[in-house]
């Protein structure tokens, strides 16, 4: 079964509108961190945001926050006031308290596409 | 400057050969990984080491051997290899292996086998 699933492999955002990319989640320990990455065409990946499943507050860095519904399984990233450098490659990932190693398990992400 | 740098950046050779990939991280962190980025972007941890010492072993293939000298470099030697190696290879580093602490990637190695 998908740990992380990302919905959506295509958005498209207008300049300067917020835009939010899905991501839900599915584990059995109570204890477990979520993280989104960008990836932009010159490949490299940039850490955004993490949430942990304690944080009573959902995650804010900027103009990227994270809406984490603990119950729905859910940690969606709401990108506001979309800029053309925006257009990349997201990807959400979590890790698992139990799993000692540190391992990232990532989703399929999801390509932003921002227009002018 | 750079916190995680990766050498090569680009590595085009033929099936068989043996190569490496060297990864350095000057952030004082004590743990690093390796993940691999395949044609459809997806990724997936190969390996990850804490303190020199292997934590995950990924059921990655023998052929795959990573090594870490020191705790700033963990470097990746990938014997005889295939066609299905072909992919994006990403070195990244953590503090250490709490949930919070942040993974930091290198630049990563784009390999191609011909």
């Amino acid at each position: 079964a998908q740990k992380i699933t990302q919905t959506q492999p295509g958005m498209f955002v207008q300049e300067k509108e917020a835009v939010t990319l899905d991501c839900t989640y599915d584990t059995s320990d109570p204890s477990y961190g979520l993280f989104w990455y960008k990836q932009p065409s010159s490949g490299e990946m940039i850490f955004l945001i993490y949430q942990g499943s304690y944080d009573q507050q959902n995650a804010t860095e900027g103009r990227y926050s994270l809406n984490f519904q603990k119950a729905r399984k859910s940690a969606n990233l709401v990108i506001s006031a979309s800029q053309l450098g925006d257009s990349a490659m997201y990807f959400c990932a979590m890790r698992e308290a139990y799993n000692q190693g540190g391992k990232l398990i990532f989703g399929q992400g999801t390509e932003l596409s921002v227009k002018p | 400057d750079t916190a995680v740098s990766q050498t090569p950046k680009y590595l085009v050779t033929q099936m068989g050969n043996d190569k490496s990939i060297k990864c350095e991280q000057n952030l004082g962190h004590d743990t690093m990984y390796w993940y691999k980025q395949d044609s459809k972007k997806f990724l997936k941890i190969m390996f990850s080491y804490n303190n020199k010492e292997l934590i995950i072993n990924e059921t990655v293939p023998n052929r795959f051997s990573p090594k870490s000298p020191d705790k700033a470099h963990l470097n990746l030697h990938i014997n005889s290899l295939e066609l299905g190696d072909s992919a994006v290879y990403f070195c990244a580093s953590s503090l250490g292996l709490l949930l919070t602490d942040t993974q930091y990637f290198g630049p990563g190695t784009r390999l191609t086998v011909l």
